[in-house]
Formats: structure tokens, C-alpha cells, sequence
């Protein structure tokens, strides 16, 4: 069964500053990766996903992520982080035609105005 | 994209009862699944709901513990049977359109169990 790790655990920064969230996955083949953000009082959202071709996505609300498939890593990126950024991401991944999504243990972001 | 309403959001239990979750989707969705979010970790499948049959539970859960109805393509339900402190957590609905889509989550049931 695939893995996933997301290296930190809670992320603080100040506004106008730039996030990068690490994420990595142990699985050998073809992969779809998603990241997920939760607001305080919230759902998760799907705030970006990879399928194939451009490894650079983009998402909602300036995010965009990056696949490197040697590296096994899909980190998450902003360049200029707002207040209103504060929440808990997630990164998951899924083998290509499964539909078991496997979630990664999440990073607290606070964005300190 | 499809919303997803559960309820109750949130209850406080006693040991030895049991709760029942609802899940209501606003289309037709293919698939539809129960994760469970504990406290500070992340979040792990307990089972696939499957329309008109039994569920598909993932190693660790089983379904006298968390009997899953979906009698339609729009509705499921989790039951946490005969409950104890260590089932305190959220238990989140979430629900795929087609193969391959990004799931969709609900809002959570946060369950505290005393």
C-alpha cells in the first residue's frame, strides 16, 4: 500500500511571506496526487490536483504544486501567503485507477498578520 | 462539483451506545466512502459504501462495529456501534463522481464519546 509523508507538521510564517509544504509518496507506478485544504470550521477542499502532463498545476487562490517523479514529491507552493491562508493541508495520493486515496497526516499553516 | 451534507455535525455519546451518521449528497455520485480523522492524524479509510450491497471495509474495520447503508446513489449512513472513548473523532462523508475525480468531502461529525 502506498505512503504518504508531509514533512512539517505545523508551518508558521508571516504575511507576504512564501510557503512551500513537502509532500512524498512511496508507490512505484502512475499516480494522481491531490492536495486539500481545511479552514477553521470547514470542509476539506480540494485545492489542487495532478493527473498528467504540465508537472507544474495550479490551483485556487494562487497555490500551484509541483510533481517531480524522480523525487516522489508533490510539493505544494505560494508565493506570497495571506492571513486568510491559515488552515490545514493535506496532501493524498492515489494509484492511477484506483479509488482508495491515501492522506498524508497534514500541516497546520498560521499566517500571523 | 458535488456538496455533501452530513449530519449530526457534532454529539457527545455515552460508552456502550450507539450513533448514527447521515449522509446526503445533492447528485448522483458513483462512489461514496466514511474516513475517520482521530485527533492529530490524518485521515483513514474505513470503508467504500456500496449501493445495494454490502460495504467494502479496509483492514482494521469491520462491520459489526461500523454497520454502512447506501440504499441509493445519493444517501449513506455510519452507524459507530456500542461506542467507547476510543471512537471519539470525526468521521468525514466523502463522495467521487466518476472514476478518477477528486473526492468530496462533507463537513464532518465531530463525535466525542464520554
Amino acid at each position: 500500500a502506498q505512503s504518504v509523508s508531509q514533512h512539517n507538521h505545523h508551518v508558521i510564517l508571516s504575511e507576504a511571506a512564501s510557503l512551500e509544504l513537502g509532500c512524498n509518496y512511496s508507490y512505484g507506478g502512475t499516480v494522481n496526487l491531490f492536495w486539500y485544504v481545511q479552514y477553521p470550521g470547514q470542509h476539506l477542499q480540494l485545492l489542487l490536483k495532478y493527473f498528467s502532463g504540465d508537472p507544474l498545476v495550479k490551483g485556487i487562490k494562487g497555490f500551484e504544486a509541483e510533481f517531480i517523479k524522480s523525487k516522489f514529491s508533490f510539493n505544494l507552493r505560494k508565493p506570497s501567503v495571506q492571513w486568510s491562508d491559515t488552515a490545514e493541508y493535506f496532501c493524498a495520493v492515489t494509484p492511477l485507477n484506483d479509488y482508495k486515496l491515501s492522506f498524508g497526516a497534514g500541516t497546520t499553516v498560521t499566517v500571523r498578520a | 462539483s458535488a456538496v455533501i451534507s452530513q449530519k449530526p455535525s457534532r454529539d457527545i455519546c455515552q460508552r456502550g451506545t450507539s450513533l448514527t451518521i447521515q449522509c446526503q449528497v445533492d447528485s448522483q455520485v458513483t462512489m461514496m466512502f466514511w474516513y475517520r480523522q482521530q485527533p492529530g492524524q490524518s485521515l483513514t479509510l474505513i470503508a467504500t459504501a456500496n449501493q445495494g450491497s454490502e460495504a467494502t471495509y479496509e483492514s482494521g474495520f469491520v462491520i459489526d462495529k461500523f454497520p454502512i447503508s447506501r440504499p441509493n446513489l445519493t444517501f449513506s449512513t455510519l452507524t459507530v456501534s456500542n461506542m467507547s472513548p476510543e471512537d471519539s473523532s470525526i468521521y468525514l462523508c466523502s463522495a467521487r463522481e466518476v472514476s478518477n475525480s477528486p473526492l468530496h468531502f462533507g463537513n464532518g461529525t465531530r463525535l466525542t464519546v464520554t
